[in-house]
C-alpha cells in the first residue's frame, strides 16, 4: 500500500534562507507525487505534482521537487525563504487504484525576519 | 471562477443532531472526494465517487454517508455525531480521478458537543 512520511513535523528558517521540505513514500506502482500548502483558515492549493514526465517538477511561488526512484524521495525546497511562505505543507502520493490522495502528516513552516 | 465551495465554515451542534456539509464544485469534474482532517494525522480520506450514483468507502468512514445525484454537488452527511467527528473537513474534486490534481474547498470547521 502507498504511504508518506514527512520528516519534521515543523521547520524554521529565516527569511532569506534555503527552505528544504522532506518527503519520503512507499509504492508499488509509479507513483502519482503532490506537494500541496496549506495558509491558515484555508483549503489546500497545489504547489506542484510529478507525474513521470521529468524528474525535476518546478512549481508555484518558487518551489520545486526532484522525484527521486532510488532514495524514494519527493523532497520540496525553495532558493530563498519569504514570509508569506509560512504555511503548512503536506505531501501526498496517490493510491494504487486511482481513488484518493495519501498524505502525510504535514510539515509547518516557519519564517523568521 | 473555477472552485470548490463549502457550507457552512464552522458548525457547532450536540451529539446525535443529524448534520449535512454541502460542496460544490463548478468545474464539471466527474471525481469528487471528502476528507477529515486532524493534528498530527493529515487528511484522511472518508468516501469518494467517481461519478454520478457512483460512491465508495475511503480510509475513515464510519459514521459518515454521502451521496451523488447530480454531478456537481457531494453533500456529506452524519446521521449521528459524536464528539469524535469533532474534526476540520474538506471537500475536493477533479477531472475524473485521484490520481490527477485535486481542487480543495476552503474547509468546514466541526464542533460536535
Amino acid at each position: 500500500a502507498q504511504s508518506v512520511t514527512q520528516l519534521g513535523s515543523h521547520v524554521s528558517v529565516s527569511e532569506g534562507a534555503l527552505v528544504l521540505l522532506r518527503c519520503n513514500y512507499s509504492s508499488s506502482v509509479p507513483p502519482y507525487l503532490f506537494w500541496y500548502v496549506q495558509y491558515p483558515n484555508q483549503g489546500l492549493q497545489l504547489l506542484l505534482k510529478y507525474t513521470s514526465a521529468a524528474t525535476l517538477v518546478k512549481g508555484i511561488n518558487g518551489f520545486e521537487a526532484e522525484f527521486k526512484k532510488s532514495e524514494t524521495s519527493f523532497h520540496l525546497t525553495k532558493p530563498s525563504a519569504h514570509m508569506s511562505d509560512a504555511a503548512e505543507y503536506f505531501c501526498a502520493v496517490s493510491n494504487q487504484a486511482g481513488t484518493a490522495l495519501i498524505f502525510g502528516k504535514g510539515t509547518t513552516l516557519s519564517v523568521s525576519s | 471562477e473555477a472552485q470548490v465551495t463549502q457550507n457552512p465554515r464552522y458548525l457547532i451542534t450536540v451529539t446525535g443532531k443529524k448534520l449535512t456539509v454541502t460542496c460544490s464544485q463548478n468545474m464539471n469534474h466527474e471525481y469528487m472526494s471528502w476528507y477529515r482532517q486532524d493534528p498530527g494525522l493529515g487528511l484522511r480520506q472518508i468516501y469518494y465517487s467517481m461519478n454520478v450514483e457512483v460512491t465508495d468507502k475511503g480510509d475513515v468512514p464510519e459514521g459518515y454517508k454521502v451521496s451523488r445525484k447530480e454531478k456537481r454537488n457531494f453533500p456529506l452527511i452524519l446521521e449521528s455525531p459524536s464528539p469524535n467527528q469533532t474534526s476540520l473537513y474538506f471537500c475536493a474534486s477533479s477531472y475524473s480521478s485521484g490520481q490527477e490534481t485535486q481542487y480543495f474547498g476552503p474547509g468546514t470547521r466541526l464542533l460536535v458537543l
